[in-house]
């Protein structure tokens, strides 16, 4: 079936650096959400893209819809402590219905102050 | 977005019961889903649940495992059944979202013993 690998798995960085995450895959994808879970709670939507090349950003944080249409990027500028969690990609397949995504392994962000 | 609350938020559960989890959703929606994220893990959809009508399972997944019940818009319930150590999950309702997005309530955080 089909997979979304993300990476890097799990990063350490320096506050104040910035962070960068993909998720790639063999299979092209119509939709891409990028989300962040903190520890004990549930995902929490960040970032959606509709077309290859998009570019949108939210805050601090900057995610692009790959050209081939089997990838997508989340930068993370100026990190800062509350950043650290768990980011997870999703993609929506061209086959699959209106809200059916493939969710991503996952990049643990942990932030050293 | 909806405000998705679900009860229990964590539970220990002996193994060979059943435990149901509710989801309350502040506002009418069309799409309700429930995912499963193991531990460590990413997100696994177990199935749609439908308003009226039996849900959609996703492969993997069966009905006597996972019923579930969706009476009406605003509210779901996911029954884990006959538990073993392997059904320790974070359970997640979600609903569908204006552009194709979907948004997580909290989760239920089950331990089976």
């Amino acid at each position: 079936g089909q997979q979304l690998n993300q990476s890097p798995q799990s990063m350490f960085i320096q506050e104040g650096e910035d962070v960068s995450m993909n998720c790639t895959s063999s299979s092209i994808f119509n939709t891409w959400l990028w989300y962040k879970q903190d520890p004990g709670e549930g995902p929490v939507l960040l970032i959606a893209l509709y077309k290859a090349g998009e570019l949108t950003s939210n805050g601090r944080l900057t995610a692009q819809f790959g050209i081939t249409r089997k990838d997508s990027f989340l930068n993370i500028s100026a990190s800062i402590p509350s950043d650290v969690g768990i980011y997870f990609c999703a993609g929506q397949p061209p086959t699959s219905g209106t809200y059916k995504y493939i969710f991503g392994t996952g990049t643990r962000l942990k932030v050293l102050a | 977005s909806a405000v998705i609350s679900q009860k229990p938020s964590r539970d220990i559960c002996q193994r060979g019961t059943s435990l149901t989890i509710q989801c309350q959703v502040d506002s009418q929606v069309t799409m309700m889903f429930w995912y499963r994220q193991q531990p460590g893990q990413s997100l696994t959809l177990i199935a749609t649940a439908n308003q009226g009508s039996e849900a959609t399972y996703e492969s993997g997944f069966v009905i006597d495992k996972f019923p579930i019940s969706r009476p009406n818009l605003t509210f779901s319930t996911l029954t884990v059944s006959n538990m073993s150590p392997e059904d320790s999950s974070i359970y997640l309702c979600s609903v569908g979202g204006g552009g194709n997005t979907i948004y997580f309530g909290e989760g239920s955080w089950l331990t089976v013993v």
